[in-house]
């Protein structure tokens, strides 16, 4: 089945560690995104990338790196930077080059500091 | 600046009872706008969307929502509601005709359904 993977599901980190959240997708799509969902806070974007080797920021980047290596893959990487990185880690991709069309998630990465 | 709001944080309804949840957005290109919906950690799922034409657009169950550009709003109704319509909803507003570009999300409005 044609979708978005996210894993892990859950991920612990000890102050001062970078971590790495994955996501891959077999849908083809050339955008890919990331969002950071805190409670009452809704979505908030972190980087999307519309095409292989091009990313943007988002709104809330800082503490943050991705990479865009190949189509399928957008990994995330939590930096010790990032000052309250306990959240929920939601992956979504779109076909870019097509316009008014959604974007699929995957079922998201809890992320917690320990 | 482009936003959207939901301004229900939460609400509680009766199984059986009609809903209506409200969503109102200001975008400065011509919209397109969607309803996810979350069950608690999980992923979005698309209930529906509009990008252009008949202003009432139907969705996964038995939801729907009507485009009024006048109030900028994109309210998502359902008739009678079931026990399993409990979630957190999200509306959505992206540019239209712009492939690509990331969508914005409201704050969330959590549904809880009554017995």
């Amino acid at each position: 089945d044609g979708g978005i993977t996210q894993s892990p599901k859950y991920l612990f980190r000890k102050e001062g560690q970078n971590v790495t959240l994955s996501c891959e997708q077999n849908l083809n799509h050339d955008a890919m995104y990331w969002y950071r969902q805190d409670p009452g806070q809704g979505l908030r974007l972190i980087y999307y990338s519309q095409i292989v080797n091009d990313f943007q920021k988002g709104d809330i980047a800082e503490g943050y790196s991705v990479s865009r290596e190949k189509k399928e893959s957008f990994p995330l990487t939590v930096t010790s930077a990032q000052k309250n990185p306990t959240a929920f880690y939601l992956c979504a991709s779109s076909m870019a080059r097509v316009a008014n069309t959604e974007a699929f998630f995957g079922q998201g990465t809890r992320l917690t500091v320990v | 600046a482009q936003s959207v709001t939901q301004p229900d944080i939460h609400i509680t309804v009766s199984e059986g009872a009609s809903l209506e949840l409200r969503c109102n957005y200001s975008y400065g290109a011509t919209p397109y706008l969607f309803w996810y919906v979350q069950s608690p950690g999980q992923g979005l799922q698309l209930l529906l969307k509009y990008f252009s034409g008949d202003t009432l657009v139907q969705g996964i169950k038995g939801f729907e929502a009507e485009f009024k550009r006048s109030q900028s709003s994109f309210n998502l109704r359902k008739p009678s509601v079931h026990w399993s319509d409990a979630a957190e909803y999200f509306c959505a507003v992206g540019a239209a005709n712009q492939a690509g570009t990331a969508l914005i999300f409201g704050k969330g409005t959590t549904l809880s359904v009554s017995s």
